[in-house]
């Protein structure tokens, strides 16, 4: 299987500064047909995970434009430009790209 | 709109079996991957299981590989799990969720499986 590996695992960010998330992949996350199928989930507390952004950089409808993804083969990056207070939660990273699919261990946000 | 309303969850004794079912609506529901997804005591998300777009294919987590069995009926747009020989590493909350590659990623509210004696 594809080992995801999230760094750091917790984070505590001051309101209006600006998180980064990294996520390592053990295998490239390139497909056949070219794409690169990593996602990036949020998971605010009591509530089901909830998309933020898929194949490395395309957000969600919905999802703020502080919310950014970069990345390639290996290596991705979630970005809060400048974090909210409804930003806390745990982010997950997720590899669509191999089966079986596989996530991150998670990244706790709080609010410093 | 868009919705995946899951049920079926319970506590149930180490070796015994249930079968989750995961209700959709708002779509059709035959075009799209449909998968389980389950989350820990501790946490962690680990992808179940999945059911592809056109029925044909079913992919599994080495873990719950000839244990769990994904299957579906198009006429109640409804998508099951059925677990056997249940583990108590099996406990979590189980969501299904509705395609991760591509536009319109959905997940339900979750059922909670609980696996003691």
């Amino acid at each position: 299987d594809v080992v995801m590996t999230q760094s750091p695992l917790s984070l505590s960010v001051a309101l209006g500064q600006p998180a980064s998330i990294s996520c390592r992949s053990s295998h490239s996350l390139v497909y056949s047909d070219g794409n690169t199928y990593l996602n990036w989930f949020q998971q605010r507390p009591g509530q089901s995970p909830r998309r933020l952004i898929y194949k490395v950089s395309t957000r969600d409808p919905g999802v703020p434009d502080r919310f950014s993804g970069s990345g390639s083969g290996t290596d991705f990056t979630l970005k809060i430009s400048r974090v909210e207070a409804e930003d806390v939660g745990v982010y997950y990273c997720m590899q669509g790209t191999h089966w079986t699919y596989t996530f991150g261990q998670g990244t706790k946000l709080e609010i410093k | 709109q868009v919705q995946l309303v899951e049920s079926g969850g319970g506590v149930v004794q180490p070796g015994r079996a249930l079968r989750l079912s995961c209700a959709a609506s708002g779509f059709t529901f035959s075009a799209y991957g449909i998968h389980w997804i389950r989350q820990t005591p501790g946490g962690g998300l680990e992808w179940v299981a999945v059911l592809s777009n056109d029925g044909s294919n079913k992919y599994y987590a080495d873990s719950v590989k000839g244990r769990f069995t994904i299957s579906t009926d198009d006429s109640k747009n409804t998508l099951y799990l059925q677990m056997t020989n249940l583990r108590t590493e099996d406990t979590a909350m189980y969501y299904c969720a509705k395609e991760f590659n591509s536009p319109g990623n959905h997940w339900g509210q979750g059922t909670l499986v609980t696996v003691s004696a």
